[in-house]
């Protein structure tokens, strides 16, 4: 089972910035949280990770709470094209692989 | 595109074929995956392999056949399938986990829509 809680849909409007939570409560201290999203019918493309710090790349910025119980993705300034379902997801380690377990995530629509 | 491809994109199939799903990635990557997609469900992996062996077999019915024959292809063989089998079939790489865990990120190819009929 997926180690991640998200809401099921949020909207956005465009040229705002999209916040989108993740509470992962059980989290151990060695597992990373990544984001993948995957518009319509197409491979989950990877967005960011982290690990207790915050993170930023070119698509969004990576908020981990200080406990490390939650984090938010957040999209800066939201387009037509970000609408996507985006998952947030524990990595598990162990053995010869690190798995990724996906969840339901939150289906993002962004409004003109 | 993120250096992982699939062939074909679409599929559709009797369930009395043979077909083989083809996955290829140009990242230099170590670790290769299968994941299913249902029609409403979250990815499930199926199988994974790591410099060409396989390390993860997700209790997946004998009618899937993976190979992997180096690390830079990887397939599933298909026969006699189900119409429940419909699905999108998506392949993934990776560094492997012998790489440090910050920097084995799994990138995602377009899939295979498989239809059976």
């Amino acid at each position: 089972d997926a180690k991640t809680t998200q809401p099921p849909s949020m909207d956005c409007a465009e040229g705002r910035a999209a916040n989108l939570p993740c509470n992962h409560s059980t989290i151990s201290g060695n597992e990373y949280v990544y984001w993948y999203r995957q518009i319509h019918s197409q491979g989950p493309q990877y967005i960011i990770h982290g690990l207790k710090n915050n993170e930023t790349n070119e698509m969004a910025s990576l908020i981990i709470t200080e406990d490390r119980k939650s984090s938010t993705l957040i999209l800066p300034h939201a387009t037509l094209r970000d609408t996507a379902v985006y998952y947030c997801i524990v990595r598990v380690f162990g053995g010869a692989t690190n798995k990724l377990i996906f969840g339901t995530g939150t289906l993002l629509a962004v409004q003109p | 595109e993120t250096g992982v491809t699939q062939t074909p994109r679409h599929l559709v199939m009797g369930m009395t074929n043979k077909k083989s799903l083809k996955c290829e990635q140009h990242l230099g990557h170590n670790a290769m995956y299968w994941y299913k997609q249902s029609a409403k469900k979250p990815l499930e992996l199926m199988f994974v392999y790591s410099l060409e062996e396989r390390v993860e077999n997700n209790s997946v019915p004998s009618r899937f056949s993976p190979e992997c024959p180096n690390s830079s292809h990887l397939f599933l063989h298909l026969h006699t399938l189900q119409p429940e089998d419909s699905a999108l079939y998506l392949c993934a790489s990776s560094q492997g986990s012998q790489f440090p865990a910050s920097t084995d990120t799994q990138y995602f190819g377009p899939g295979t829509r498989l239809t059976v009929l």
